[in-house]
């Protein structure tokens, strides 16, 4: 079966911190990779994504993904953590050829207190 | 264009009644999806739409779900008799074929009592 998971149901960081969002993936094929983030009763808002090339993945405000196909990884960063940054985070991934159906990881809560 | 909409926002509705969820896509997308999320769980893929067609349904979808895209713009999603555990987060997300980022509406949470 094909699954995402998010191994932390919550990350705590203080303002100014690096911060580190964990997701592995086990699906068929070359996936697709995704980060989504939910603000509170917002829809998901596309942060960044990984098709193929440079392991690391530049995306909005600042954050960044590092893909690693032998750990199945793709680890959501940032190096300078903001108190607006606080919000449900999502990894998501999709088998390569067929864009239909999102796998979506269980989401991780990051808080960022000042 | 302001992105994926979706009405209503909220419903609260008796068991054993039916809802109805509207989906409004980003105009030029031609692919439309629907998700169910529920409080501490990620999305749901339920059901896919290119243009008109109803591509693929997920065993999530029961009997009781019907969704339409007959124009291949605006879908419904439609749950006949409801029950306490169709409460939940509907998701709509739209795509253009090709690209393979889906773009999120704000949801319809649903409350059955």
């Amino acid at each position: 079966a094909q699954s995402v998971a998010q191994p932390e149901d919550q990350v705590n960081v203080a303002e100014g911190n690096p911060l580190t969002v964990k997701c592995t993936y086990s699906v068929s094929g070359n996936p697709y990779l995704f980060w989504y983030v939910q603000y509170p009763n917002r829809g998901l808002q596309f942060l960044l994504k990984y098709i193929t090339g440079d392991n690391l993945v530049k995306g909005s405000y600042g954050f960044e993904a590092e893909f690693n196909k032998s750990q199945t990884s793709f680890h959501l960063k940032k190096p300078s953590a903001l108190v607006s940054d606080s919000a449900l985070y999502f990894c998501a991934a999709v088998k390569g050829g067929n864009f239909n159906k999102f796998y979506f990881g269980s989401g991780t809560k990051l808080n960022v207190k000042p | 264009d302001t992105g994926v909409s979706q009405d209503p926002r909220h419903k609260i509705t008796k068991r054993g009644q039916n809802v109805t969820f509207r989906c409004d896509p980003i105009s030029e997308h031609n692919r439309l999806y629907w998700y169910r999320q529920t409080l501490g769980q990620g999305p749901e893929f339920l059901t896919y739409f290119q243009n008109e067609a109803q591509l693929e349904k997920s065993r999530l979808l029961s009997d009781r779900f019907s969704a339409e895209r007959p124009k291949g713009s605006f879908s419904t999603l439609e749950i006949q008799r409801t029950e306490q555990g169709d409460s939940a987060m509907y998701l709509c997300a739209s795509s253009l074929q090709g690209f393979e980022t889906q773009y999120f509406g704000p949801g319809t949470r649903l409350l059955v009592l």
